[in-house]
């Protein structure tokens, strides 16, 4: 089955400065990669996702990266604020199905100092 | 506020007795996945329903079985409970005839065994 790795499990960032949060994935079938913002309490939200046709896309202040070659795709912040502080999530999904079946990683948790 | 709804928000068992736990999917889903979050963890696939069919399963014991209703809503049921089952329980629906649509999820369902 699918195996996903999160890196690093903790970051603290300046307030401004950019976050990058990377995750490696197994199964080369995973076709469909999102990343969920988890404040404390709340339920997981996306906040942005990319499937395997595309190399990058961007939101704003947040992009995520995809490398099929290397099984790996990046989630990036730039300027990040204090409301940025929370817990990521980056998942991958093989498409195989209705739905989704998502292996997360283990969270990286994100906290910008003011 | 993303529709998809859980009860109950907190409860707590003993260890050997069964719970069951609800969702209600957001309008027009038809596709609810089950999580189980441990603390400090990323939610790990139980199982999907799909149309009222079960339509794959994570690694997790048959003790933890599911059901889906003709509205779409869903329940968990997790016979003799153990120590190791107390978690977040998230509850994720989507619209899907494939994968990768965006999954919506509910507040969680923080269940303690003791």
């Amino acid at each position: 089955g699918e195996n996903v790795e999160q890196h690093p499990s903790t970051l603290s960032v300046q307030e401004g400065d950019s976050a990058v949060i990377k995750c490696t994935y197994s199964d080369s079938a995973s076709n469909y990669f999102p990343w969920y913002k988890q404040e404390l309490g709340k339920r997981p939200q996306l906040i942005i996702d990319i499937r395997s046709n595309v190399g990058e896309k961007k939101d704003q202040r947040i992009a995520v990266t995809l490398n099929k070659t290397a099984k790996h795709f990046s989630l990036h912040i730039t300027e990040t604020q204090p409301e940025d502080s929370a817990v990521y999530f980056c998942a991958a999904d093989p498409l195989k199905a209705a739905g989704n079946k998502l292996t997360f990683g283990g969270g990286t948790r994100v906290l910008v100092k003011p | 506020e993303t529709g998809v709804t859980q009860s109950p928000t907190h409860l707590i068992k003993t260890r050997g007795q069964q719970v069951t736990l609800r969702c209600s999917s957001q309008s027009g889903h038809n596709t609810v996945s089950w999580y189980q979050q441990a603390l400090g963890q990323g939610p790990q696939f139980i199982f999907q329903y799909y149309r009222e069919e079960e339509n794959g399963r994570g690694n997790f014991p048959p003790r933890f079985s599911g059901l889906q209703f003709p509205n779409y809503s869903s329940e968990l049921n997790v016979n003799a409970l153990e120590l190791d089952d107390s978690a977040l329980y998230l509850c994720a629906s989507s619209l899907g005839s494939g994968g990768g649509t965006e999954a919506f999820f509910g507040q969680g369902t923080r269940l303690t065994v003791v």
